[in-house]
């Protein structure tokens, strides 16, 4: 079935550090990749997303780049700020399967000033 | 546009009492979901709905829990009775086309 497994956190960084988190996954079909954000006491909220090979998604300075070679889709942000601080999900809907979205386990990341 | 809709934020209940937890999609969507979120376990899905009807309830833990949609506006997620283990944060999630998700802002349930 469909998987996606992310790095385990928690991730902590100082202010201005270079961010990755990565991502990889496993779908029978044709999925589209998501990285969801949860900030504390809040729902999960839609960050970015690809619905095809080689497109990059991007929103608030992170992107990420849907990699099939690799069955990847890393999450980067060049330069990260305390705000940033709350759990990331990376998430894929496969067309060609069952269309029940699966999540990662989530990871946190702490951003210290 | 308002969102997803979940009442109450918070329940704390004593076990062995019911407990009903509920869902307001955004106008519009054809599909609702029902999560779990725990430490232990991450987020779990529960059940969905696709055009009110329940497809998969795989995920549904055991028959103390039950969830209905009686229209397009209205889903409700009980568990009777409520056990300490059921605490959680219960999510309720809406669609259109299997694509993004719309995340409500969650149902704290404390089951003492």
């Amino acid at each position: 079935g469909d998987s996606v497994t992310q790095m385990e956190g928690p991730v902590t960084l100082s202010e201005e550090a270079f961010l990755t988190i990565n991502c990889t996954y496993t779908a029978t079909g044709y999925p589209s990749l998501f990285w969801y954000v949860q900030y504390p006491g809040e729902g999960l909220q839609l960050l970015l997303k690809a619905t095809k090979a080689d497109d990059k998604g991007s929103n608030k300075g992170f992107e990420a780049t849907y990699r099939k070679e690799t069955t990847s889709f890393h999450l980067e942000k060049g330069s990260v700020q305390v705000s940033d601080s709350a759990v990331y999900f990376c998430a894929l809907s496969d067309q060609g399967g069952s269309y029940i979205p699966t999540f990662g386990r989530g990871t946190s990341l702490i951003v210290h000033p | 546009d308002a969102g997803v809709i979940q009442s109450p934020r918070h329940e704390v209940t004593e076990m062995g009492q019911e407990v009903t937890l509920r869902c307001k999609p955004i106008s519009g969507h054809n599909s609702l979901f029902w999560y779990r979120q725990t430490m232990m376990r991450g987020l779990e899905l529960l059940i969905y709905f696709n055009n009110n009807v329940p497809i998969d309830d795989s995920g549904m833990p055991e028959d103390r829990f039950s969830a209905k949609m009686p229209n397009a506006s209205f889903s409700t997620l009980k568990i009777q009775p409520s056990e300490p283990r059921d605490s959680a944060v219960y999510f309720c999630a809406s669609t259109t086309g299997w694509e993004t998700q719309y995340f409500g802002p969650g149902t704290r349930l404390l089951v003492l």
